[in-house]
């Protein structure tokens, strides 16, 4: 069975102050792992997929990273508009069905 | 494009209604999903569509039945729901659905509250 850990739960940054989010999973065959941005009483918005690892993809201020055990978002400079709940997925085995984890809630402040 | 729209946006409804939630999108993707979403938790999956046809259900209740008239249509009809179904229904689609790996686009989602 496919598992994934958020860590942390919750995170408090200045704007300005960089940090990462982490994603551990289990997986039996890795098709994708795929990070989502996810506002208050709204939908998740796709954000990035990852396939193997050593791989990485970067967006504005976003950096994602993979290896063959975890995942990361890093998060460079910060501004107030990225607070959000962060989650995490990963697809393995047969089809197409996504494992989330709990997510990390971030809130950045001025 | 990577927009999938749902409607309604809200919906309150009590326990001997019928009602009906709907998603479309036209992003060409022949695979479409359903989620429940608790507050403060992840997505679970209901049902999943792959060339209109339901490919998985995962155990979800009677009461919700889904239905996919066409490749860009997906609703999911609501009968004799309980107080705990109320939550945050969302909408998504990829690809396939049967190749793995394919990044799920999501929908902006219904709140629904059961009275």
């Amino acid at each position: 069975e496919d598992q994934v850990t958020q860590s942390p739960e919750a995170l408090r940054l200045q704007e300005g102050e960089s940090s990462s989010l982490n994603c551990s999973y289990t997986v039996s065959g890795l098709r994708g792992l795929f990070w989502y941005r996810q506002d208050p009483g709204k939908g998740p918005e796709f954000l990035f997929t990852l396939y193997s690892a050593g791989e990485e993809k970067e967006k504005e201020r976003l950096k994602a990273t993979l290896t063959k055990k975890e995942s990361f978002l890093h998060i460079t400079a910060p501004k107030p508009e990225d607070s959000a709940t962060y989650l995490c997925a990963v697809n393995g085995g047969g089809g197409n069905k996504l494992t989330f984890g709990t997510g990390t809630q971030l809130k950045v402040e001025l | 494009d990577t927009e999938v729209t749902q409607t309604p946006k809200h919906l309150v409804m009590g326990m001997t209604n019928k009602k009906s939630l709907k998603c479309e999108q036209h992003m060409g993707h022949r695979a479409m999903y359903w989620y429940k979403q608790k507050a403060k938790k992840p997505p679970e999956l209901m049902f999943v569509y792959s060339y209109e046809k339901l490919s998985i259900n995962e155990s979800v209740p009677s009461r919700f039945s889904p239905e996919c008239p066409n490749s860009s249509l997906l609703n999911l009809h609501l009968h004799a729901l309980q107080p705990e179904d109320s939550a945050l229904y969302l909408c998504a689609s990829s690809q396939d659905g049967v190749g793995g790996g394919e990044t799920q686009y999501f929908g902006p989602g219904t709140r629904l509250l059961v009275l």
